[in-house]
Parts: structure tokens; C-alpha cells; sequence
């Protein structure tokens, strides 16, 4: 299975834009890239997902490298509600699964 | 309102004592997940299930075990053969497991803990 690296952690002050990265150099043709989010003590939630082609929803953008071996979760305006742990997840289909790495663990100072 | 319900939020469990963790979904998924999360650390798969009455075995099913008899429910039991059970235990759900987008929600967890 495809795996992916993402930093542990990251700080980034309120109302700035966020950059999050993550690594999938072993990526496959047919795999997704999935983005979810934790807040504490909460299950995930879904943030957002991508192919090929950069993706842009309510909640951030997805910028996806032109070999699909990285990738990058975009919040455009970090409030401080956005401190959770996020985590980049390849999905391969058929396979009926998403593995989950650690995270990076968004820290939003005021 | 739509969503995923876990119940309960905190469950206590004694050495030797089976216990069940309710998931129940009134999203009108086909397939519904279970899967356990330790301090820091990412999910695991326990068990999964894309239709009513058949479901997987996951990464980590051993000491566990499941059914789905109606499509909105999916109970896990966690056995006295799960040596170490404290964790996080989140339920989620999707439609069909096998769609193109495998956007997963999940519920609230239940936290276990051993006394």
C-alpha cells in the first residue's frame, strides 16, 4: 500500500494562510488523495479530496504536484477552531480502505 | 438532522467482561467501519462492513467482533480476548465502500477504558 509523510507538527499564527505538506512519492495511477481533520476528542471529518487536478472547496484547496508525488492542503484564512490533527490519506480503489498515518498536529497561536 | 451516533461516549470495562459499543447511521449507507485509535497515533481498521448481514475482518479484528443486521446499525463487541482495549473507538460510515470518492463520517467515538 501506498504510504504517505507528513510533518508531526505545525505552527502558524491566526488568520494567515496554512500550507500543509505531505509526501506520497510511491503513489499509484489509481489512488485519491484524501484529506481529513480531527479536532480533539472528536472523530474525523472530511475535509477535502483530489485526483490530478487541484481541487478547491469551502473548507481549503488542494494543490496536487504535477507527478502526484506530493501534495499540499491549503487554509486560506487559518482561524483558531482550524487546530486539529490532519491527515493526508491515499485510497486506492477498489481496495475499501483508507490508511491512516499520525498526522500533523496544526498548532494556531492567536 | 443526518449523522452518526456512538453511545456511549465513555464505557468502563472490568478484566473477563465482554462489552458493546453502539454505532447506529441515519445516512442510508451501504457500508459502515469501525476503528480504534491509540494516543497520538492514527486509525485502525477493526472491522468493516458493506451490506447488511456480511462484513471484513480489518488490520486489527482479533478480540472483536461485529454484525449488521439492519443497515442503520453496527454494534462492536469487544471480547475478554482483547488483552489491551483501552483506546479511542470511532464508527464511520459511507456509501457504498467501493464508490470513487470513499468520503468517510464518522461519529463522536466512545473512549474505553479498563478497570
Amino acid at each position: 500500500d501506498a504510504k504517505t509523510t507528513q510533518p508531526n507538527s505545525m505552527e502558524s499564527n491566526e488568520e494567515e494562510p496554512v500550507h500543509l505538506p505531505c509526501n506520497h512519492s510511491t503513489i499509484s495511477g489509481t489512488d485519491y488523495i484524501h484529506w481529513y481533520r480531527q479536532l480533539p476528542s472528536q472523530g474525523p471529518e472530511y475535509v477535502i479530496h483530489g485526483l490530478t487536478s487541484n481541487v478547491n472547496n469551502r473548507m481549503a484547496s488542494l494543490a496536487i504536484a504535477e507527478d502526484r508525488k506530493s501534495s499540499t492542503l491549503i487554509l486560506h484564512r487559518a482561524t483558531l477552531r482550524d487546530a486539529a490533527v490532519y491527515y493526508c490519506i491515499l485510497r486506492d480503489v477498489p481496495v475499501y480502505q483508507l490508511i491512516w498515518g499520525a498526522g500533523t498536529k496544526l498548532i494556531i497561536k492567536p | 438532522d443526518g449523522g452518526i451516533t456512538q453511545s456511549p461516549k465513555y464505557l468502563f470495562r472490568k478484566e473477563g467482561q465482554n462489552v458493546t459499543l453502539s454505532c447506529e447511521q441515519n445516512l442510508n449507507h451501504d457500508a459502515m467501519y469501525w476503528y480504534r485509535q491509540d494516543p497520538g497515533q492514527g486509525l485502525r481498521l477493526i472491522y468493516y462492513s458493506q451490506i447488511v448481514n456480511d462484513f471484513q475482518k480489518g488490520d486489527i479484528a482479533e478480540g472483536y467482533s461485529v454484525s449488521r443486521e439492519k443497515k442503520e446499525s453496527f454494534p462492536l463487541t469487544v471480547t475478554s480476548a482483547q488483552k489491551n482495549p483501552t483506546a479511542f473507538y470511532l464508527c464511520a460510515s459511507s456509501t457504498h465502500s467501493g464508490s470513487m470518492t470513499g468520503t468517510q463520517y464518522f461519529g463522536p467515538g466512545t473512549r474505553l477504558l479498563v478497570l
